[in-house]
């Protein structure tokens, strides 16, 4: 299977916990990267496969995988977190890559 | 600093043609692995297309396959994306992405996209 699932919106009240879902056969064999896109910008990797931070993202961002499903987690969420978030994975397959189809997130 | 700098995008009719270069500066261009990634307006992000290092690899999304085409000039780090037979649907921003590929264990693991241009857009229309 090439689709990775994501809830399409999310809320969250500023310094709460949030976490963002990606689910997808393909999970079970590869490991998902997280993205954040801000309105007007282009995507930024928040997460990496190995479920670890870019340099430069604050350690409020944090990943774990179990079975088909990837998860980004938002520590203490803040203003500057609201944007759409992206998931990214190879294939079954392991050729092509696919992206969940994003998740808004809402920082109240 | 590691910098992608899309260019290329335009106005196009139905059937038309474009190619897109993605500029690349900061980091060793051949030694990786890149894609291409577009947005349609309001969409979320799709995959378009990858290439290996030595560009002798390439991986097309089913919805490009036999129309836009991947390469890359390892002597001027340049990428690029060849688009035929265009449609209304390539309309989107495209985006030139960077992958982090490393040995773990004795397999390459695909870290993901950890660079990206800024973007170039592309609208098909009469």
């Amino acid at each position: 299977s090439s689709e990775l699932t994501q809830d399409p919106a999310v809320s969250v009240a500023v310094g709460q916990t949030v976490r963002i879902t990606c689910r997808g056969d393909s999970l079970r064999r590869h490991y998902a990267s997280w993205y954040q896109q801000r309105p007007g910008q282009a995507p930024v990797l928040v997460i990496d496969a190995t479920n670890n931070r870019p340099l430069g993202i604050p350690d409020r961002f944090s990943g774990s995988s179990s079975g088909d499903t990837g998860s980004l987690t938002i520590t203490g969420a803040q203003a500057e977190d609201e944007a759409d978030y992206y998931c990214n994975s190879r294939d079954s397959g392991g050729n092509h890559r696919v992206f969940g189809g994003g998740t808004k997130l809402t920082v109240l | 600093e590691v910098h992608l700098l899309e260019s290329g995008g335009n106005l196009v009719q139905p059937g038309g043609s474009l190619r897109l270069s993605c500029a690349a500066s900061g980091f060793t261009f051949s030694n990786y692995a890149m894609s291409w990634v577009r947005q349609a307006p309001g969409k979320g992000l799709e995959w378009v297309a990858m290439i290996s290092a030595d560009g002798d690899r390439t991986y097309y999304a089913n919805s490009v396959e036999g129309r836009l085409t991947i390469s890359r000039d390892n002597s001027k780090s340049v990428l690029y994306l060849q688009m035929n037979r265009l449609r209304a649907e390539d309309t989107a921003v495209y985006y030139c992405a960077k992958e982090r590929w490393e040995l773990l264990g004795g397999n390459w693991f695909y870290y993901g996209m950890d660079v990206w241009g800024q973007g170039t857009t592309v609208a098909v229309s009469s």
